[in-house]
């Protein structure tokens, strides 16, 4: 009954290296997000869909791609791993379409490690 | 541009105290204000959403105050226990339905 899951949990990888992250809502939310919680446990928005349009790209590198092949899905593609992507990734959705409530709901997160 | 604030950054109180946590941002054109908690190495859990036209919500211990005109906000938490140590983080959205979040305050009750 997970209402927001990602998979992997876990990711270690080496420098260079090419990753994906997956994300799933069961809530009929029709937008979703993905942020950053670096070691200083601060959260920012990286992306958010809605209706599988991207409709917020907060400066974040080209090698970071999210693709949402339908409402309830949102990946995240990360091309030529650095250092500095180590960080742990937290997928959420909200918004039930015809109503006003935004409230988000996050997922468990995904720590990148990278090597 | 939008920058919330959490003070204090940690705080540490005795079991079955009232406590009471400070978030305060910089635009006031808010559409809701979010309290979460975050558990050591987990997720975020929602805790209370405040929509920009109220003023508070509660739910079973915490009551969550919004006033936007001032840009701040308060979760009090009554008569604290073990359980609620985490670190609690308030975030605000904006039109374009971005969340800013605050730096968190990191709660622990001491039994």
């Amino acid at each position: 009954d997970t209402a927001v899951s990602q998979t992997p949990k876990y990711l270690v990888t080496q420098m260079g290296n090419d990753k994906s992250i997956k994300c799933e809502q069961n809530l009929g939310h029709d937008t979703m997000y993905w942020y950053k919680q670096d070691s200083k446990k601060f959260l920012k928005i990286m992306f958010s869909y809605n209706n599988k349009e991207l409709i917020i790209n907060e400066t974040v590198p080209n090698r970071f791609s999210p693709k949402s092949p339908d409402k309830a899905h949102l990946n995240l593609h990360i091309n030529s791993l650095e250092l500095g992507d180590s960080a742990v990734y937290f997928c959420a959705s909200s918004h039930v379409p015809g109503t006003d409530t935004y409230e988000q709901y996050f997922g468990p997160g995904t720590r990148l490690t990278v090597t | 541009k939008q920058e919330v604030t959490q003070i204090p950054a940690a705080l540490s109180v005795p079991e079955g105290e009232n406590l009471v946590l400070n978030c305060s941002f910089t635009d006031s054109a808010i559409y809701n204000l979010q309290w979460f908690r975050q558990d050591p190495g987990k997720g975020l859990t929602s805790l209370l959403l405040i929509q920009s036209s109220q003023r508070e919500q509660t739910s079973g211990r915490l009551n969550a105050s919004l006033d936007k005109s001032s840009g701040r906000s308060t979760l009090y938490i009554a008569a604290s226990q073990p359980g609620d140590s985490a670190t609690y983080l308030c975030a605000v959205k904006v039109g374009n339905e971005k969340l800013t979040f605050g730096t968190g305050t990191r709660l622990t009750i001491i039994p």
